[in-house]
């Protein structure tokens, strides 16, 4: 039974290039939620997708834009780098029926680091 | 904004020791407390998720409780072993809502 994968695992950009990030769900699962993880802080949501469509966003510029495809894996964009967006990049998959369910939780792939130069 | 505040931020303790955190949040509109394990160089583990006022949970040495009327979530850490250091997440949500996590409180367990 597959976990959450993540690619790449690492990434080196420049400042104003943009990046796309994959994420491949646990089986079975059908959300996928982004985090961004900074030194020192813990993960930031970014948005969630579920039945490919944007569900939930953070506190995140529009810069920041994803995708979730019909077999539930998902892409994050991110355009027109900044240095500060060097970070771990968190993709979380889980099991949302349409009962919402409470009690599930999210499972996580080891993450992209992504190096903004 | 949805604050999730974890204390203490570090702790290290001796093998043997037990030891809890604390986890605080906004008491109103609660909808599912989570808590997560993250072992360096590995991915985020769900340890427990509580929907429930005075839910407790229990996984071998680890257990939680869960208070939602006043806003914490208390983790355990029974007989602390040098594999229990990681750091410890908590984090608020689930199902259609967003999961937001707090800073984490980093355990390291001196053997």
């Amino acid at each position: 039974d597959a976990g959450v994968t993540q690619s790449p695992t690492h990434l080196i950009k420049t400042r104003g290039q943009q990046v796309t990030l994959r994420c491949s769900p646990k089986s079975g699962h059908d959300t996928v939620s982004w985090y961004q993880q900074a030194l020192g802080q813990g993960p930031q949501f970014i948005f969630q997708y579920y039945e490919e469509e944007e569900r939930q966003r953070g506190n995140f510029p529009d810069r920041f834009s994803g995708h979730q495809f019909p077999n539930y894996s998902s892409e994050l964009n991110v355009n027109a780098l900044l240095l500060g967006d060097s970070a771990l990049y968190l993709c979380a998959s889980s099991l949302v029926s349409a009962l919402g369910q409470k009690n599930s939780p999210l499972h996580f792939g080891n993450g992209t680091r992504l190096t903004v130069t | 904004i949805l604050n999730v505040e974890q204390s203490p931020q570090s702790l290290h303790v001796q093998e043997g020791d037990s030891t809890n955190f604390t986890c605080s949040f906004p008491s109103s509109n609660f909808y599912a407390l989570h808590w997560y394990r993250w072992e360096t160089a590995k991915s985020p583990e769900a340890l427990f998720v509580m929907t429930l006022n005075g839910d407790e949970k229990k996984k071998g040495r680890i257990s939680a409780t869960l208070n939602t009327k006043e806003g914490y979530s208390y983790l355990y850490i029974k007989g602390s072993q040098p594999e229990d250091s990681a750091t410890y997440l908590c984090a608020l949500g689930g199902g259609y809502q967003k999961v937001t996590f707090g800073t984490g409180t980093k355990l390291q367990v001196i053997p």
